[in-house]
């Protein structure tokens, strides 16, 4: 069964500096995998897909790369800003299925 | 306008209650999914549905049933709830293998 996991579960930063949160997974057979942003009272919102093929996928300040044999997945964020304090999740798809697993987040806070 | 949206944003009610939660998304997306949220254990699959026809339990069906009256509607019923279905659900739609879009969600709370 797979299963998902988020470290750390929270991070307090000053605004400005460079952070990487880690996803780690125990099948490695995935088809690929998610990093989503929740904001309190609103869903989830995608930030990088990265298929089971490729290394890593960038968007702007963000940063996922995928190493699928140790089972690991890191979001890397630059020059961290307030307006990226959120929970971040990263989701497995398994396989050729709909079936997202998710891991529990890290809940990070960008301070002034 | 919101892509996906879910009503109502809040709800509580008593043990035993039927609860019917309604999802709607414009995206034309042919798949759509129920998820819960709880506190330290993350997103969990309730329901799935690849079309009008065809429904799919997911890891933690027991307690709810759903219902794809449209494309476009997926709603999620909760027949007699109990306090332990207390927690945060999602709609969420998607093409294939691709992202998910997810609503605003639900919080319920049963009493």
């Amino acid at each position: 069964k797979q299963e998902v996991t988020q470290i750390p579960a929270a991070l307090s930063v000053p605004e400005g500096e460079n952070l990487v949160l880690n996803c780690s997974f125990t099948d490695s057979a995935i088809y690929n995998l998610q990093w989503f942003r929740q904001d309190p009272g609103k869903g989830l919102t995608s930030l990088l897909l990265i298929q089971s093929s490729q290394r890593e996928q960038t968007s702007g300040r963000l940063n996922a790369s995928l190493d699928k044999s140790s089972g690991r997945s890191t979001l890397y964020i630059a020059a961290s800003q307030p307006g990226d304090s959120a929970t971040y999740l990263c989701a497995v798809r398994s396989g050729n299925t709909d079936k997202l697993i998710f891991g529990t987040g890290t809940r990070l806070q960008v301070f002034p | 306008d919101a892509d996906v949206t879910q009503t109502p944003r809040n709800r509580i009610t008593k043990t035993g209650k039927r609860i019917m939660l309604e999802c709607s998304q414009t995206k034309g997306h042919d798949r759509m999914y129920w998820y819960r949220q709880d506190p330290g254990l993350g997103l969990r699959l309730i329901y799935y549905s690849f079309d009008v026809k065809d429904i799919n339990k997911g890891e933690i069906s027991d307690g709810y049933s759903v219902s794809r009256q449209a494309q476009a509607k997926f709603s999620l019923s909760l027949e007699s709830a109990i306090p332990n279905q207390t927690a945060l659900y999602f709609c969420a739609t998607g093409r294939g293998t691709d992202t998910q879009y997810f609503g605003p969600g639900t919080r319920l709370t049963v009493l």
